[in-house]
């Protein structure tokens, strides 16, 4: 089945430790995003790639970046997680082209910081 | 700018119970409208959409009509089950867009 992955399901980091998340998809979308949910709220997007277009958002720490070395995967760097970066991390694809944008999400990664 | 307004949980519920989720939206085009459906743990899943206005969307004995002149899009299910103990989240998305906005969610626990 066509899916987005993403390893690992728990993630566990020390205060100031880098960290990389991992997304994968087998949809060969050409949009993936990064989404940052805390506490059952509603996901917060931080950036997304369309195709090698890298758009973050305004209000995005520096301290998130990310890359895209190919179309099925996409990555998330945190250089220096803090306690407040603790929270569920959401990778989602989507596909233009059909008017609207149905995003398909991963299982997600839950982060916790020592 | 576009917004999603959805009501504040948790909804709690005796199992086959009458289910309805209330869901507003501000939107200056002509939006696409969808739920999202979040179990404990999990990421989201979608579990019903609507392209234009009076679509009805469904799936699973989950509905939602797009109504424009009221600008909504309910969520109701007849007979609530255990199993559809969740975080439901309503979203919009503008024609050509990249971008989904999220209402808040809203948790509905079901109880035997």
């Amino acid at each position: 089945d066509a899916m987005v992955i993403q390893n690992p399901r728990y993630q566990v980091t020390q205060f100031g430790k880098p960290v990389t998340l991992s997304c994968s998809q087998t949809l060969n979308h050409n949009v993936m995003y990064w989404y940052q949910q805390k506490s059952s709220q509603a996901p917060k997007l931080l950036f997304h790639y369309y195709d090698k277009d890298f758009n973050n958002e305004a209000d995005t720490p520096d301290n998130f970046q990310s890359r895209r070395p190919n179309t099925s995967f996409c990555f998330l760097d945190i250089r220096s997680p803090g306690l407040g970066d603790a929270a569920m991390y959401l990778c989602a694809t989507s596909t233009p082209g059909q008017g609207y944008n149905e995003q398909f999400f991963g299982p997600g990664t839950r982060l916790t910081v020592l | 700018g576009d917004s999603v307004t959805q009501m504040e949980g948790p909804v709690t519920l005796s199992e086959e119970a009458f289910l309805t989720i209330n869901c507003t939206y501000t939107a200056t085009g002509y939006p696409s409208l969808f739920w999202y459906v979040q179990y404990p743990g999990e990421g989201l899943q979608l579990l019903l959409k609507a392209t234009k206005a009076d679509d009805k969307g469904s799936n699973k004995g989950f509905e939602a009509t797009y109504r424009k002149e009221t600008t909504s899009f309910h969520l109701e299910k007849g007979s609530v089950q255990v199993s559809d103990s969740a975080v439901y989240f309503c979203a919009l998305s503008e024609k050509n867009t990249d971008k989904l906005i999220f209402g808040t969610g809203t948790r509905l626990q079901v109880f035997p």
